[in-house]
């Protein structure tokens, strides 16, 4: 049974089309956030949801929205995506806040041609 | 800003061999947690640490958290292959715990 999962694992796209990402989370966590980790590896976090509630909005342009229809979901809609957008995207859940560690998805490789 | 800055960056060791790697900030975080992470995978918690000074260890890796809650190692004795991977902390703070996490130390362990 994988605790987060998100789909898809590869998405390959044309610069201005829309696409989402799915997440789901069956550890019972409170608390789901969306990673971005650039071509250097580097982790850095886009949003947040606690109990279906943003918590987390970093500086991350309009054409990223964040859903959560409820706790154990979360998923990411990008408008109008740019070649700057291509990254690995990731999901992770922690129980409530992110003291006691994430659990992550296997993240989802998103190249925009 | 990186708030969390690791070193090395790159490391490739024989078999065997000991290693630390550091994780330092200016910053005080309320706990620090390290994370394993495999090409096309999700990172993998390894260990959380909360209390300045704390020593934890899981095998052959020995976690360290700073007196001062501002830095932490990562030490592994004798390593093997199957430690290959990128070894990133990240801190937690403020409300709500967010995390911030570090640059990252690439592991390659040769046989």
């Amino acid at each position: 049974d994988t605790a987060v999962s998100q789909t898809p694992k590869y998405l390959v796209t044309q610069m201005g089309n829309d696409k989402s990402i799915k997440c789901e989370q069956n550890l019972g966590h409170d608390t789901m956030y969306w990673y971005k980790q650039d071509s250097k590896k580097f982790l850095k976090i886009m949003f947040s949801y606690n109990n279906k509630e943003l918590i987390i909005n970093e500086t991350v342009p309009n054409r990223f929205s964040p859903k959560s229809p409820d706790k154990a979901h979360l998923n990411l809609h990008i408008n109008s995506l740019e070649l700057g957008d291509s990254a690995v995207y990731f999901c992770a859940s922690s129980p409530s806040g992110a003291g006691p560690g994430y659990t992550f998805g296997s993240g989802t490789r998103l190249t925009v041609v | 800003t990186q708030l969390l800055e690791q070193s090395p960056q790159f490391l490739s060791i024989q078999e065997g061999e000991n290693l630390t790697v550091y994780c330092n900030s200016s910053s005080v975080f309320s706990s620090l947690q390290w994370y394993r992470q495999e090409p096309g995978e999700g990172p993998v918690l390894l260990v959380t640490v909360v209390t300045g000074g704390e020593v934890k260890k899981l095998k052959r890796l020995t976690f360290q958290f700073g007196d001062a809650r501002k830095d932490s190692s990562l030490h592994i004795t004798a390593a093997q292959p199957g430690d290959t991977g990128l070894y990133l902390c990240a801190g937690a703070r403020g409300g709500y715990q967010k995390v911030t996490f570090g640059t990252g130390t690439k592991l390659q362990v040769i046989p």
